[in-house]
């Protein structure tokens, strides 16, 4: 069964560093978003991106934060200066047509992100 | 704003046991509405949806119903397995936007 996979599954950094999280949605869909969730806290939506470009963002998803879809496959999403507060688990999901008529998302395993 | 409230966990249930995980949600429109489960060391996977009022979604023996008048979609199963536990995520999805709002997930815990 097609699924989403994430690189990495852990990323730990420093303060201030730029890291990339890496997903290969499922082939055939044209959706794909990214979400967090902190430690202990609820599972959060960062951004949506289709047709290589973002459709809906999060108050959250600011200047630092960037998704591209570089190739055919892969679709990243860059911090490019991490905080203390960036920690979290970050998951992609991706689905065949928009969100907004209840299409399912399917999820990926996820990134967990530590910033020191 | 829209909002997912779930029961606080984690629910400890004995094997064949009955269960319920309440969901209530606040929506302006007329949301489409998910159960997710997480099973250790993986993702969020679709566990069941409804996408309008008084349907009933329903998988590997979990059930929920869309209950407008009551703002809730409330989990249950008949009989849990110890491969049930997991953290369960109920969630929403509104029209116009692409965004799932998920509620804080209440951990299942079967014993046998």
């Amino acid at each position: 069964e097609p699924e989403v996979t994430q690189t990495p599954s852990h990323q730990v950094t420093q303060m201030g560093q730029e890291v990339i999280l890496r997903c290969v949605p499922i082939s055939n869909h044209l959706y794909f978003y990214w979400y967090r969730q902190i430690l202990g806290q609820k599972v959060e939506f960062l951004v949506s991106f289709y047709n290589n470009e973002i459709s809906e963002k999060s108050e959250i998803f600011d200047d630092q934060f960037s998704v591209e879809r570089p190739d055919g496959s892969n679709f990243t999403l860059k911090i490019r200066s991490t905080k203390l507060e960036d920690s979290a688990m970050y998951f992609c999901a991706s689905s065949l047509t928009s969100g907004t008529r209840g299409e399912t998302q399917y999820f990926g395993p996820g990134t967990r992100l530590l910033v020191l | 704003g829209d909002s997912v409230t779930q029961m606080e966990g984690p629910v400890t249930l004995s094997e064949e046991a009955f269960l319920t995980i309440n969901c209530t949600y606040t929506a302006t429109g007329y949301p489409s509405l998910f159960w997710y489960v997480q099973y250790p060391g993986e993702g969020l996977q679709l566990l069941l949806k409804a996408t309008k009022a008084d349907d009933k979604g329903s998988n590997k023996g979990f059930e929920a119903t869309y209950r407008k008048e009551t703002t809730s979609f409330h989990l249950e199963k008949g009989s849990v397995q110890v491969s049930d536990s997991a953290v369960y995520f109920c969630a929403l999805s509104d029209r116009g936007t692409d965004k799932l709002i998920f509620g804080t997930g209440t951990r299942l815990q079967v014993f046998p």
